[in-house]
Formats: structure tokens, C-alpha cells, sequence
């Protein structure tokens, strides 16, 4: 059971290149979503899904773009990138609708270190 | 809005010490409140879900809905829970998860 898994780890951008992260999981969770990583500012949203066909932007989702054709697959899109993005990348997931028991919060992705120059 | 407070960037303590790391939320529905613990680059790890009431690590936090805090709290620092703890709320009926921005905590022999 691989969870959620992330790939790449690092990556070093050129301003102006485009790329896309990829994440998978293999839990059968409805929910999707991707946060950024910066120093002082916490995890904050960029986009989430709640279902195959369905997505919306979270806190800061400029310049960012994702689709979710399966349960499975939830990329994360960088149309231009910029050094204001450089980040640490999580993807994160869970069911819709969470049980109550301690196993059944959001699942991490072990993250994605991007750096634009 | 949901809204998420860790007042403390950094906190340092000796190992033995008390430790309570403070969470203070804005909701105004009834929120569902965790605490992810995130080791050196590593992926976060849930610690502490307030719904479950486990303690994880021999860490416990209640929720207080008077003051809106949900403080994470241990008697007995180890020096391995020096890690980055970051307190998160989940509004009723959304399913995005909000954080606060986190609280480092170091715990020195």
C-alpha cells in the first residue's frame, strides 16, 4: 500500500518553463488537494478535488492549474513558472466525509522541492 | 472564513520540561481540529485528531470552544519531538483542512 505518492522529488526550474507534478494515490479517497510549503506562512491551498470531474482553487491557486480525470491522478500544473514559486509541494488525501477514528484523517505525499531561478 | 493561529514561530525547551504549543482558531461553525507533526523534510504525520480523543506520542490537546484554542500539550518533552507542529481546522461541511504556521519546536539534553 504505497499511499500518496509524489514524484519528482526536487526540480530545478528556469523562469517561463512550464512542469507538472504528479500525484497519485491508491486509497480509493474521493478527496485530493495540493498545498505550498513556505517558511513562516504555514501549508496554504493552492487547489483541491472532491471527486473525478471536480475541482476548485483554494488560498492561492495563481499560476497554478490541475484536473482530475480519475480517482487515482491529481496533477498539479504550473503554467509559467516563477521564482516567487519556489516551494515545497504536498499533495494530500482523504474520503469524503471522514470517519471519526484517528486513521481516517488526510493522507501526505512525502512532497515535491521546486526551485525556479 | 476559517482561520487558523500559532502565535509561536519558535519554541524551546528542556528535555523533562512541560510543553503546550497554542492553537487558536476562527470558525464560526463547529470546526474539526488536528495536530500534524512534521520531522525534518519529511512528509507530515497526523498526531492528534480532537473527534478521535487519542493521544498520540503522549501528546493530548483538548478543544476549548469558549476560548476557540485547541493547545497541544506533553508533561515530559523528548529530545525527539524537536519537529515542526502545525495545528489545522476542517469547517463543517467543507473538506479542505486550513493550517495555522506552525510552531517549531526544539527540545534540548
Amino acid at each position: 500500500n504505497a499511499g500518496v505518492t509524489q514524484t519528482p522529488k526536487f526540480q530545478v526550474l528556469k523562469t517561463g518553463q512550464s512542469m507538472t507534478l504528479q500525484c497519485a494515490q491508491d486509497m480509493n479517497h474521493e478527496y485530493m488537494s495540493w498545498y505550498r510549503q513556505d517558511p513562516g506562512m504555514g501549508l496554504r491551498l493552492i487547489h483541491y478535488s472532491v471527486g473525478a470531474g471536480i475541482t476548485d482553487q483554494g488560498e492561492v491557486p495563481n499560476g497554478y492549474n490541475v484536473s482530475r480525470s480519475t480517482t487515482e491522478d491529481f496533477p498539479l500544473r504550473l503554467l509559467s513558472a516563477a521564482p516567487s514559486q519556489t516551494s515545497v509541494y504536498f499533495c494530500a488525501s482523504s474520503y469524503v466525509g471522514q470517519g471519526t477514528g484517528f486513521g481516517d484523517g488526510y493522507t501526505f505525499g512525502s512532497g515535491t522541492r521546486l526551485t525556479v531561478v | 472564513a476559517q482561520r487558523v493561529t500559532q502565535p509561536e514561530k519558535l519554541l524551546s525547551v528542556f528535555k523533562g520540561a512541560p510543553v503546550e504549543l497554542k492553537c487558536n482558531y476562527s470558525y464560526s461553525g463547529s470546526p474539526e481540529l488536528f495536530w500534524y507533526v512534521q520531522y525534518s523534510r519529511q512528509r507530515l504525520q497526523l498526531l492528534l485528531r480532537h473527534i478521535s480523543r487519542e493521544s498520540i506520542k503522549g501528546f493530548t490537546a483538548d478543544l476549548n470552544k469558549g476560548e476557540t484554542s485547541f493547545h497541544l500539550k506533553k508533561p515530559f518533552a523528548q529530545e525527539e519531538d524537536s519537529a515542526m507542529y502545525y495545528c489545522a481546522l476542517r469547517g463543517t461541511g467543507f473538506q479542505k483542512l486550513v493550517f495555522g504556521t506552525g510552531t517549531r519546536l526544539l527540545v534540548s539534553p
